[in-house]
């Protein structure tokens, strides 16, 4: 029933390996998000999107790198990655045209192993 | 930094119990929201509280935040199986969502 589509939605992969993480919405938002979810921590913002302009980036490393080529579309590219980057990956959207407090509509999520 | 604490962490019910979870913000929030993330699932937002002293409800889940708006609470009346999941709080402060931890509900078998 969500409006945000992530594929894949289990990823295992190596320290060396490249790969990208994909996330559409269809709910006409144009803010979308990347956080990071691992257990017992609060939901980690990781990438922040308005209209297309990256706004926010919370001390990420740069193993991580998000590219956003339409409102719809956000990518999260991967690249050498440590096994304590395993997590869940959520991506998220929201309207902030209304509200800059408008709810996130998330994503199921990629389950991101690193070996 | 800015910090929203969630408790408490796991809270274990016999089905037709209550639940409570609480979340206490540093900073004063210009609201907050919930949200349940059922087992293997993404989070789903409930519900969202803007106004000092505000009070909501949905069916059996009522939704309270503090006159200071620093703080917030979700009470389930009645647990029932379908429950089961994670409810976090969510508040915003100086444009940043601020994520409680989660408290996660079981319920005993």
């Amino acid at each position: 029933e969500t409006g945000v589509t992530q594929t894949p939605r289990h990823l295992v992969m190596g320290m060396t390996n490249k790969k990208s993480l994909k996330c559409e919405q269809h709910l006409g938002h144009n803010a979308m998000y990347w956080y990071k979810q691992s257990a017992k921590k609060p939901l980690e913002l990781m990438f922040v999107y308005n209209f297309k302009e990256q706004t926010e980036n919370n001390s990420v490393p740069s193993r991580f790198s998000p590219e956003c080529p339409n409102s719809s579309h956000l990518f999260l590219h991967l690249h050498t990655l440590q096994p304590e980057d395993s997590a869940l990956y959520l991506c998220a959207s929201s309207q902030p045209g209304q509200s800059y407090n408008s709810p996130l509509h998330f994503g199921n999520g990629t389950r991101l192993t690193v070996t | 930094g800015q910090q929203v604490m969630q408790i408490p962490q796991y809270q274990h019910v016999q089905e037709g119990e209550d639940f409570t979870t609480y979340c206490n913000s540093s900073t004063t929030l210009s609201n907050i929201q919930w949200y349940k993330q059922r087992p293997g699932g993404h989070p789903v937002f409930l519900i969202q509280l803007v106004k000092s002293g505000e009070v909501k409800k949905q069916k059996r889940l009522t939704f309270q935040f503090g006159e200071a708006k620093k703080n917030s609470s979700l009470h389930i009346t009645a647990t029932q199986t379908t429950d089961v999941g994670t409810y976090f709080c969510a508040g915003h402060s100086n444009y940043q969502l601020i994520w409680g931890a989660g408290t996660k509900l079981i319920i005993k078998p």
